[in-house]
């Protein structure tokens, strides 16, 4: 089975500082691949995604995320980070039966 | 992106109640509904997976008898949690896909907060 490691719970940055954001994820093939943000009490909003093609990726709000087949990483950027980005982020996968499967979660917190 | 319309964004019902989610895609036909849930700073966890007109299929750990799963339409899934308990308060999100297969964005309804008192 699938599954996806966010392996920093929580993160505090600077605001106008730069962000890198980790994710990894085991499956036997290359699947699909999500980023999205979740304020507090809110829905999920997507970020960016990867199916195929290039593998950095343009999203919204000025992230991109890097898809690196040889470290199954998917790590999500941003070069200069706003107050407004605080906020839990999750990586997904989505690996043949459809559901995503997601991590566990870092949360932003953004220092002025 | 499709418009997915979830209801109610917050709920507070007795423990021993049922409570009622409605969760429509607008403009998209779902043919399979997935549900999942978030516990408080915890991360999306899927619940029960149900295709248009057949019975859901739930997840380990999860209770078919507590979570009734409806999805009679192409645009509309219920999840019903029956005699909820104040474990049940949660984060219930759904996620409608259409047929077109895999790979397409998922979209989300903007979620359900359950509060069991």
């Amino acid at each position: 089975a699938q599954s996806v490691t966010q392996p920093d719970i929580h993160i505090t940055v600077s605001e106008g500082a730069s962000l890198e954001l980790r994710c990894n994820y085991s499956y036997g093939a290359t699947p699909y691949l999500f980023w999205y943000v979740q304020s507090p009490g809110q829905g999920l909003q997507l970020l960016l995604k990867y199916f195929s093609g290039d593998t950095l990726v343009q999203g919204i709000k000025g992230f991109e995320a890097e898809f690196k087949r040889s470290q199954s990483s998917f790590n999500l950027r941003k070069p200069s980070v706003h107050w407004s980005d605080a906020a839990e982020y999750f990586c997904a996968v989505e690996a043949g039966r459809r559901a995503l499967t997601f991590g566990s979660g870092t949360r932003l917190q953004v220092q002025p | 992106g499709a418009v997915v319309s979830q209801h109610p964004s917050r709920v507070i019902c007795k423990s021993g109640t049922s409570v009622k989610i409605e969760c429509r895609s607008l403009d998209f036909q779902a043919t399979t509904m997935f549900w999942y849930r978030q516990f408080p700073k915890q991360s999306l966890m899927l619940m029960a997976t149900s295709n248009e007109g057949s019975k859901a299929t739930y997840e380990q750990g999860v209770e078919k008898d507590k979570f009734l799963i409806n999805h009679a339409s192409l645009t509309l899934s219920t999840l019903t949690v029956t005699s909820a308990h104040p474990e049940d308060s949660s984060f219930y999100i759904c996620s409608p896909r259409d047929r077109a297969g895999v790979g397409l964005e998922a979209f989300f309804g903007q979620g359900t907060r359950l509060t069991v008192v």
